[in-house]
């Protein structure tokens, strides 16, 4: 069966670096995502990596994966801020556009 | 502004009352979702429509009734609700078929049953 799972809370401070980590069951995916929520507001799409690369960069936005481990990350350099927020990976898989989300990360960010 | 537009942004409503949450997309994509957000379940995918048909009801209460009269609009007429029903709940639409689209989600609906 499908399960994407997180850690559920991450704290830094501000100017570090933060390492949001996922890790999925099922082989077969084929997109791999990153959403940001902001308290009060829906889920916004932050980038996606597609299954047989290894890593994207986005401006302060690295996705590493490895899909050996079945493992996904997503870091954020120099955090700010406005980067506190929960932050959620989610897998599509071969059969269609179905998103399987993981239980989110609380990222804190402290001045 | 997401393109998904979720109505009305907060709702209080009584166990014996009946109110619907409306989402409306013109994004062009043919699949719309209603999530539930609480602090129990970060989020649970409730029902899937796939061009105005229902492809996905993941064992929700029948208080919950969907209801997509065409791929731009998406309801969810709630009736006789319960306490522990009180969350969250986000509308997402997206293409159908394969290909990194991802969901977009409207602001969702803050529901709270008293």
């Amino acid at each position: 069966g499908e399960d994407v799972e997180q850690s559920l809370f991450l704290s830094v401070r501000e100017g570090d670096s933060s390492v949001i980590n996922c890790t999925y069951t099922d082989s077969s995916s084929t997109y791999l995502y990153w959403y940001k929520q902001e308290p009060g507001a829906g889920l916004q799409l932050l980038t996606y990596i597609f299954s047989n690369m290894d890593m994207k960069q986005d401006q302060r936005l690295t996705v590493l994966l490895n899909k050996k481990d079945k493992h996904l990350s997503l870091r954020i350099a120099d955090t700010q801020t406005g980067d506190s927020a929960i932050y959620f990976c989610a897998e599509s898989l071969n059969a269609g556009n179905m998103l399987t989300f993981g239980g989110g990360t609380r990222l804190m960010v402290k001045p | 502004e997401t393109g998904v537009t979720q109505t009305p942004r907060h709702l209080v409503m009584g166990m014996t009352n009946k109110k619907s949450l409306k989402c409306e997309q013109h994004l062009g994509h043919n699949a719309m979702y209603w999530y539930k957000q609480s602090a129990k379940k970060p989020l649970e995918l409730m029902f899937v429509y796939n061009f105005k048909e229902q492809t996905e009801n993941n064992s929700v209460p029948s208080r919950f009734s969907p209801e997509c009269p065409n791929s731009s609009h998406l309801f969810l007429h709630l009736h006789t609700l319960q306490p522990e029903d009180s969350a969250l709940y986000l509308c997402a639409s997206s293409p159908s078929g394969t290909g990194p689209y991802g969901y977009t989600f409207g602001s969702g609906t803050r529901l709270t049953v008293v």
